[in-house]
């Protein structure tokens, strides 16, 4: 069974623009989350998606935003884009919001000039 | 507020020893602690998980104590080996959701 695929692997983008996360959760799972991870703040949830439904949200600017598919596929977008959202980007996905068990994929390394 | 501290930031084991690593938690409601291993350039892999009604969990050289009294948690790597050089996290969350809260994260080196 294939894992959860992330794309693009690698982006660079300059202040001001914005992006767009691409996630493939593992086949059957249908619960996404997005975590942000930095050598300063560590690793940090962003948001939750369930049936095409935000379940939960982190402590993040209205800046990023996500939605889930219908064939739970994630997004997740971020917009105005600030030096301080260099981060790697990982999706994690899950059987269902109760199971618990996630499992990451490899992660969006973005950088902002 | 940091509500799963983790320790040491990082520690140095020879091969064969043992490595442990330890969080401690404030809420209460968390009722899921998994641990995951992360290397240079990949995402994090589930390595181990209890929950509360159990005190102890062993999966092959991974063992993980539980204190629910303490709130504390923590892992034992047996045996260390080379290749369990990485960075490695605890976490807690909820029953019902998958947000998980991390630890700060330990960089385990173990020297042939």
């Amino acid at each position: 069974k294939a894992g959860v695929t992330q794309t693009p692997r690698y982006l660079i983008k300059t202040r001001g623009q914005q992006v767009t996360l691409s996630c493939s959760p593992i086949s059957g799972h249908r619960s996404v989350s997005w975590y942000q991870q930095t050598p300063g703040q560590g690793l940090q949830f962003l948001f939750e998606y369930f049936s095409e439904t935000q379940r939960n949200k982190g402590n993040f600017p209205g800046r990023f935003s996500g939605r889930q598919f219908s064939n739970s596929r994630s997004e997740m977008n971020v917009s105005t884009l600030e030096l301080g959202d260099s981060a790697l980007y990982l999706c994690a996905s899950s059987f269902s919001p109760t199971y618990n068990e996630q499992f990451f994929g490899p992660g969006t390394r973005l950088t902002v000039l | 507020q940091q509500q799963v501290k983790q320790s040491p930031q990082s520690l140095i084991v020879q091969k064969g020893g043992i490595s442990i690593i330890n969080c401690a938690y404030e809420n209460t409601a968390f009722d899921y602690f998994p641990w995951y291993q992360q290397f240079p350039g990949k995402g994090p892999a589930l390595l181990i998980a209890i929950r509360p009604d159990v005190s102890e969990k062993k999966e092959g050289r991974f063992t993980i104590s539980f204190n629910k009294s303490a709130k504390q948690f923590s892992l034992h790597i047996m045996d260390s080996q080379p290749g369990d050089s990485a960075t490695y996290f605890c976490a807690a969350s909820k029953a019902a959701g998958n947000k998980l809260t991390f630890g700060g994260g330990t960089r385990v080196l173990v020297k042939p």
